[in-house]
């Protein structure tokens, strides 16, 4: 079993819309998660971390945690075309991060 | 502006050759940076955790012969694949925590690396 599983893409959303994002860990000794957007070719971009239960928005962004489900997931709210991207969802021990295969988002216009 | 960086951003080497990546933090200490490396399409794998003063701890399945990892300060780590192979050619990133900001890890741009 991944430590860090993500919901299978790709994801396609229109423009405006919502796009859900789910992930699921297994080390319950992970004590923050992580949201990464990764561009083809560049090095991930920190959208977002969480480590406490419930809900954590920044912006467009909402991050939510449930750690007795193992659970987090990351809504984009207003979806815009340059949202599209690969996400990864990243479980932290002791600043190692282990990361899930990523979801792929297209924004369409 | 980037907190870590990465040096080349991407290189070509032949096979048989050794290649060095290096990885400063730039407005922060880092005690303990650590090498990913990521093949296309696929999600980053954690090589080794470069801990400053000491040697450098691999996961399971990486080579430490053949990637060599060097923290000799505070601010740079350094990885050098060794004997490269076309098998190698994938694209490294390092990341650092600053702990003075809460546990926030940064990314440096990372360095594609293509072995001909």
């Amino acid at each position: 079993q991944k430590e860090v599983e993500q919901n299978s893409g790709p994801l396609s959303v229109p423009e405006g819309a919502i796009a859900s994002l789910n992930c699921t860990y297994s080390d319950r000794g992970s004590q923050s998660f992580f949201w990464y957007r990764q561009y083809s070719g560049k090095s991930p971009e920190l959208i977002m971390f969480i480590y406490s239960n419930g809900d954590k928005e920044d912006g467009r962004f909402t991050a939510q945690l449930n750690k007795a489900s193992q659970y987090v997931s990351l809504l984009i709210r207003d979806s815009q075309p340059s949202d599209s991207a690969t996400y990864l969802c990243a479980a932290d021990n002791d600043y190692k991060l282990s990361f899930g295969a990523g979801t792929t988002v297209t924004v369409r216009a | 502006g980037a907190v870590v960086s990465q040096h080349p951003s991407w290189v070509i080497c032949k096979s048989g050759t050794s290649v060095k990546i290096e990885c400063r933090s730039l407005d922060f200490q880092a005690t303990t940076m650590f090498w990913y490396r990521q093949f296309p399409k696929q999600s980053l794998m954690l090589m080794a955790t470069s801990n400053e003063g000491s040697k450098a701890t691999y996961e399971q399945g990486v080579e430490k012969d053949k990637f060599l990892i060097n923290h000799a300060s505070l601010t740079l780590s350094t990885l050098t694949v060794t004997s490269a192979h076309p098998e190698d050619s994938s694209f490294y990133i390092c990341s650092a925590s600053s702990k003075g900001s809460g546990n926030t890890i940064y990314f440096g741009e990372g360095s594609w690396l293509t072995v001909v």
